[in-house]
């Protein structure tokens, strides 16, 4: 199986901040990663698949990027409205999820 | 525009059994790979199964096998979820979502194993 190994678990910034959440794979998964933003009592939301594409209607603050197995979530302005938890996913062999980032403002 | 909406939820005590269900609106249905997610209070997501958009392929979370069942009727443009022999630890919001990047959720189902 393969094991996704996301950080920080939590993270506390300001508006206007850069912010990067990071996610490693065990194994070598190519570019099939996926971001998800899941709010409070809401069902997650993609964000990014493919490592680097937005999905469409995403506001371009956010970003994806790799490196081997190393993934990269940022957010390149923060905004009151990004204060969520983010996951990220595997999915060339089964699925697996990391174990999430809790993303408060300061 | 997209729709997926779980139902079926609800408590079950151990032991028990329950489909869930997940009815797929505003797309082709029978074009797409279909997913389980569930997530239990205050945890984050976990994976279950996914089935291919013919419903011949299917996958499951090795620790689920032999108890949850996925299945489709395209036809019906619904995604099912059977599940067995249930346990406290299963209780959890069930979620069905669309595709391998899993690019649309439903609202989710509550299920709670309890006696």
């Amino acid at each position: 199986d393969i094991q996704m190994t996301q950080s920080p678990s939590t993270l506390s910034a300001s508006v206007g901040d850069r912010v990067t959440i990071t996610c490693r794979a065990s194994q070598n998964i190519n570019s099939w990663l996926a971001w998800y933003q899941q709010r409070p009592g809401k069902a997650p939301n993609l964000l990014i698949y493919k490592a680097s594409i937005l999905k469409s209607g995403v506001p371009s603050r956010f970003s994806g990027s790799q490196s081997g197995t190393e993934f990269s979530l940022t957010i390149s302005s923060l905004q009151p409205d990004d204060s969520a938890t983010y996951y990220c996913q595997q999915y060339k062999s089964d699925y697996s999820f990391g174990q999430g980032t809790k993303l408060e403002m300061k | 525009q997209v729709q997926l909406v779980e139902s079926g939820g609800g408590l079950v005590k151990p032991g028990g059994s329950l489909r869930l269900s997940c009815a797929a609106s505003g797309f082709t249905f029978s074009d797409h790979y279909m997913s389980w997610i569930r997530q239990a209070p205050g945890k984050g997501l976990e994976w279950i199964s996914y089935i291919s958009n013919s419903g011949y392929s299917t996958d499951y979370a090795d620790s689920l096998k032999g108890r949850f069942t996925i299945s489709r009727d395209n036809a019906r443009k619904l995604l099912y979820l059977e599940m067995n022999s249930l346990r406290a630890e299963d209780t959890a919001v069930y979620y069905c979502a669309r595709d391998r990047e899993l690019d649309f959720w439903g609202q989710g189902t509550l299920v709670t194993v309890s006696s």
